[in-house]
């Protein structure tokens, strides 16, 4: 079956300072999404990416697409303790989606 | 809109009991979901419903049973708790290719 391998596992950063997680499928994706999970909290959608080669921003929080349509990144621009939680890439079709194992993000004050 | 709702939030029991957990959603979406997330394993599906009348088996639906009671309401059934079943399970619903998850169920199976 579909696999969506997401790297790092977990990252410590200071506050000020960048972030990105990755993420790589076994198989090409008609779309890619990714969530955001607060401590203690539940997934919450941030974006969709549909075009190969795909690029997008929500204010500090750039995402891209892959060409081959295998991988994405995430990239957050000057972390702020608010951003702190776990990133979750999510590949497949709209009735199925699978979950990468996410990126735990603690940001140091 | 309260959105996607379950019950309960917090369960305990004993390996061997039975429980049904309860999800509901007030967004009139079609599809449905019940996932389980475990430290480093990111979220699993166990089953889902496209529509109301039908059900399918997602990645790991050994040990539980689903019913979509109608389009609001999508159950999952655990017959006889065992420990590995101990998880934080999540109900979603999907609306224009974006899942709307519950607050989620945390159960423990002693």
């Amino acid at each position: 079956g579909q696999q969506v391998m997401q790297i790092p596992q977990y990252q410590h950063v200071q506050e000020g300072e960048d972030f990105t997680t990755y993420c790589n499928s076994s198989t090409t994706l008609s779309n890619i999404q990714w969530y955001k999970q607060r401590p203690g909290g539940h997934p919450v959608f941030l974006i969709q990416l549909v075009k190969s080669g795909e690029v997008k921003k929500q204010k500090r929080l750039t995402f891209q697409f892959g060409e081959a349509k295998k991988n994405s990144s995430l990239h957050i621009t000057a972390t702020q303790t608010t951003d702190v939680g776990t990133y979750f890439c999510a590949g497949g079709s709209n009735y199925k989606l699978t979950f990468g194992k996410g990126t735990l993000l603690t940001v140091n004050p | 809109n309260a959105g996607v709702t379950q019950t309960p939030k917090f369960q305990v029991l004993k390996t061997g009991q039975s429980m049904t957990l309860q999800c509901a959603q007030d967004m009139n979406h079609n599809s449905m979901y019940w996932y389980r997330q475990d430290p480093g394993m990111g979220l699993r599906l166990i089953y889902y419903s496209a529509s109301e009348g039908t059900t399918d088996k997602g990645e790991v639906p050994n040990g539980y049973n689903v019913s979509r009671l109608n389009k609001r309401e999508f159950s999952l059934r655990l017959e006889s708790a065992a420990p590995s079943q101990t998880s934080v399970y999540f109900c979603a619903s999907l609306y224009t290719d974006t899942q709307y998850f519950g607050p989620g169920t945390r159960l423990t199976v002693l």
